[in-house]
Order: structure tokens, then C-alpha cells, then sequence
């Protein structure tokens, strides 16, 4: 039983430019959840996907956007990319209701902004 | 808002050595709380969970109980490893039949030596 998988597994960008990550949920699952975790501190919450669109959105600025398609897979697309958002991106999948809604994570993408 | 504190860290141990990591969250709701682990260099792997009070979550030698009263989560073990060297998070999720993003604490280093 596949876990949730992540692509790439590291990027190396320069600002301003746009970048594209991949995330495959764990199977069965039918939710996908953005965090980005800065060097040194816990994930925060980007947003969440469920039937294909976004219903819950966490602080981050609209340069932070998201997809999800018909087989569950998603993609979250940064945009005019700062060297702040320099970090490892984890994709979290689960099933929407399960009790207390158990988050399982990929093993993230790195991402370097120079 | 929704918040999560853990105990200040680096901690260090000596193999065998009993393990205690502090986690206090706020009471707001219901909420379902969650102990992951962070390896080096990997994404978050779910360690153990509890859905509502006096539960006791448990796993790998790991357990923690859902204090409401203390609004406490604390992780202890009673012998740890030199494998156990890892980082540490509580998280929380709103729990019932809510949705959306986990919130986690700080992390903690733990460092356990032979």
C-alpha cells in the first residue's frame, strides 16, 4: 500500500520565478493538506483540498495556490517566489470524517529559493 | 486561536533513560491531539493520536494521555534508544467532524546518546 508521495524531492529556484509540486495521496484517501515547514520550526497549514476544491485556507498570500484532480492528486503552485519561501513543503492526505481527521505526510519537497 | 506549546528543547539522554516531552494546547472545541516524529532529512510519520479525554494514545514504547483538565498532552517513554533521536511534534486538529489544518508546536530535538 503506496504512503503519500511527493515530487520532486528537491528544487532549487531563483526569485521571481514560479514553481510547481506534486503530491499523490496515500490510497483511499480523498483529502490533501499544504504545510510549509521553515528551518527549525513546526509545519504551518497553506490550505486544503477536498472535491477538487479548497475549503480551508490558512495565512499565507495569494502567490500560494492550489489544485486537485479527479484521482485525488494534487499540486501546489508558488508564484514570484521570495527567499522567504525557502523550506520543505509536506503534503498531508486523509479521509474527510474519519474521527479526528489523521493526517499521513510525504516525505516533503525542499525547496531553495536563491 | 488555536495553538499548541511545547517544552523548550534541545533534549539529551542517555540511552535507556526515561523520557518526558511537555505539550499543552488550547481547549477551544474538542479537539483531537497527535504526536508525530521527524527523522533527519524526512517528512512527518504519525506517532500516536487521542481523540478525546482520558484517552491514552500509544505506540512503539511511546504513550501519551489527553488531559482536559491540565489541557495536556505530554509524550513520555520509559526507556528510550539511540534510535529515538528525532524531532518531536504535538499537533491539533479542531476533531469531531470538523475539518481542516493541524496546528503544531515548536518541535523538540531529542538527542539520545549510548
Amino acid at each position: 500500500d503506496a504512503g503519500v508521495t511527493q515530487s520532486p524531492t528537491h528544487l532549487i529556484k531563483t526569485r521571481g520565478q514560479q514553481v510547481t509540486l506534486r503530491c499523490s495521496p496515500k490510497s483511499g484517501h480523498d483529502t490533501v493538506s499544504w504545510y510549509q515547514q521553515a528551518l527549525g520550526q513546526g509545519p504551518q497549514f497553506i490550505f486544503q483540498y477536498y472535491e477538487e476544491e479548497e475549503r480551508q485556507r490558512g495565512n499565507f498570500p495569494d502567490r500560494f495556490s492550489g489544485h486537485q484532480f479527479p484521482n485525488y492528486s494534487s499540486e501546489l503552485n508558488v508564484n514570484a517566489l521570495l527567499l522567504g519561501d525557502s523550506a520543505l513543503y509536506l503534503c498531508a492526505s486523509s479521509l474527510a470524517g474519519g474521527l479526528g481527521e489523521t493526517q499521513y505526510f510525504g516525505p516533503g519537497t525542499r525547496l531553495l529559493v536563491l | 486561536g488555536d495553538s499548541v506549546t511545547q517544552m523548550e528543547g534541545p533534549v539529551t539522554l542517555s540511552e535507556e533513560a526515561f523520557l518526558t516531552i511537555n505539550c499543552t494546547y488550547t481547549a477551544t472545541g474538542y479537539p483531537s491531539l497527535f504526536w508525530y516524529v521527524q527523522y533527519p532529512g524526512e517528512g512527518l510519520q504519525l506517532l500516536l493520536k487521542a481523540t478525546k479525554a482520558d484517552d491514552k494514545g500509544s505506540n512503539k514504547g511511546f504513550e501519551a494521555t489527553y488531559r482536559k483538565e491540565t489541557t495536556s498532552f505530554h509524550l513520555e517513554k520509559g526507556s528510550v534508544q539511540v534510535s529515538d533521536s528525532a524531532v518531536y511534534f504535538c499537533a491539533r486538529h479542531a476533531g469531531g467532524t470538523s475539518y481542516g489544518k493541524l496546528t503544531f508546536g515548536q518541535g523538540t530535538i531529542l538527542t539520545v546518546h549510548p
